[in-house]
């Protein structure tokens, strides 16, 4: 299994709502990061993953919340969100904490927030 | 701050030439670079990583990295039109605690019949 699993694939939420996203990975990757992706801009880095501690947050608004229960899985949780954090958010794996193998991506959750 | 600068272009160029993208970036810690492709509203997918200074081949693509000048480039040979899409460099480094990639703006290429 060589792949990262980004559920739900599109999600429309309430400024008022609760919800949150899934990533799921199989490959014995010891790292998952959080990226946010707005149209035609480059992916931007959220969080850190690195042996199931958070190990880097680059100042997110704490709207967004992770959560890495376990190695192979690692949840965004979303509470309050504004209009404009609309954007592909983009769960990945890398090998080590080092990065050095590259990342894999997963397909990303298209959120919409109204 | 540390940045990865690329052109956004559009850069076209005609089916079957080469496709050549290029790519700067300021931090001298970074220690491993990556091309990644992605197609409109898809996700990133990684197509070329290098660590040291020279060129790495594979299939059609060839990823060249010099530390000294901080400069990575791709070529793309025989460019075909499902090459058409933003390819974005990335250098990786620690960063406090942890790993980053830092991604560059992404070259839009365009490969024309």
């Amino acid at each position: 299994d060589t792949e990262v699993t980004q559920t739900p694939k599109h999600l429309v939420m309430g400024m008022t709502n609760k919800k949150s996203l899934k990533c799921e990975q199989h490959m014995g990757h010891r790292a998952m990061y959080w990226y946010k992706q707005k149209a035609k801009k480059p992916p931007e880095l959220m969080f850190v993953y690195s042996y199931e501690k958070l190990s880097i947050n680059e100042s997110v608004p704490s709207r967004f919340s992770p959560e890495c229960p376990n190695s192979s899985l690692l949840n965004l949780h979303l509470h309050a969100l504004q209009p404009e954090d609309s954007a592909l958010y983009l769960c990945a794996s890398s090998q080590d904490g080092t990065g050095h193998y590259g990342y894999t991506f997963g397909s990303g959750t298209r959120l919409t927030v109204v | 701050q540390k940045e990865v600068e690329q052109n956004s272009g559009p850069l076209s160029v005609p089916e079957g030439a080469i496709a050549s993208l290029n790519c700067t970036y300021s931090d001298r810690g970074s220690q491993s670079f990556f091309w990644y492709r992605q197609y409109s509203g898809k996700s990133p997918e990684l197509i070329m990583s290098i660590y040291s200074n020279g060129d790495k081949e594979d299939g059609r693509f060839t990823a060249q990295l010099n530390k000294a000048s901080q400069y990575v480039s791709l070529l793309i040979r025989d460019s075909q039109p499902s090459d058409s899409a933003t390819y974005l460099c990335a250098g990786g480094g620690l960063s406090g605690g942890g790993n980053k990639l830092t991604f560059g703006t992404g070259t839009q290429l365009k490969v024309e019949l």
